[in-house]
């Protein structure tokens, strides 16, 4: 069964911080993993797509690596802001072609002012 | 950048009706859709792929004459929740990819139903 596991659940932090959220996924063979932002009561809003011949992505404060071999990735944000409080969501496709994704729980985040 | 709508935002119902919550691809076309659940504070789970011009395929557990999926055209999937419960009380979000393998899955921004 594919599962995907996010650490750590919650997290609260004072502006600022910089921070790193992880997530590990069981099958190592996955194609593409794409990091998600969900605010309360909204949809998911795509923050980075890593592809399966990349080893991260930046974009703006947020920088995500994937190793593909532990099956792992990092969500790295720095200087955060409480505009950046949300849960934050990983997701592996872990077929080719247009498969769904598997999510896990997510980390939810707090950026205190 | 790729858009995917989702109408209504907010639907209260009385059991025993239907709803129908449409989901469209704004500037591309989607030959399969996604349709997943949310509980609070729960991550989403894959109700069924929708599929253009075919059956939709459910997941397990997911009631298919309950939760009835038409994806009529390449930019619409909509999804018939039947003879509602408070049960069925959740989020429904749905999501999209354009053609591509490695096209970022774009969602909707989610329906919540509330069924009293």
């Amino acid at each position: 069964k594919q599962e995907v596991t996010q650490i750590p659940a919650a997290l609260s932090v004072p502006e600022g911080e910089n921070l790193v959220l992880n997530c590990s996924f069981t099958d190592s063979a996955i194609y593409n993993l794409q990091w998600f932002r969900q605010d309360p009561g909204k949809g998911l809003t795509s923050l980075l797509l890593i592809q399966s011949s990349q080893r991260e992505q930046t974009s703006g404060r947020l920088n995500a690596s994937l190793d593909k071999s532990s099956g792992r990735s990092t969500l790295y944000i720095a200087a955060s802001q409480p505009g950046d409080s949300a849960t934050y969501l990983c997701a592996p496709y872990f077929n080719s072609g247009n498969t769904p994704l598997v999510f896990g729980k997510g980390t939810r985040l707090s950026v205190i002012a | 950048g790729a858009v995917v709508s989702q109408h209504p935002s907010r639907v209260i119902c009385k059991s025993g009706t239907s709803v129908k919550i449409e989901c469209r691809s704004l500037d591309f076309q989607a030959t399969t859709m996604f349709w997943y659940r949310q509980f609070p504070k729960q991550s989403l789970m894959l109700m069924a792929t929708s599929n253009e011009g075919s059956k939709a395929t459910y997941e397990q557990g997911v009631e298919k004459d309950k939760f009835l999926i038409n994806h009529a055209s390449l930019t619409l999937s909509t999804l018939t929740v039947t003879s509602a419960h408070p049960e069925d009380s959740s989020f429904y979000i749905c999501s999209a990819r354009a053609t591509g393998v490695d096209s970022p899955l774009h969602f909707g921004n989610g329906t919540r139903l509330t069924v009293t």
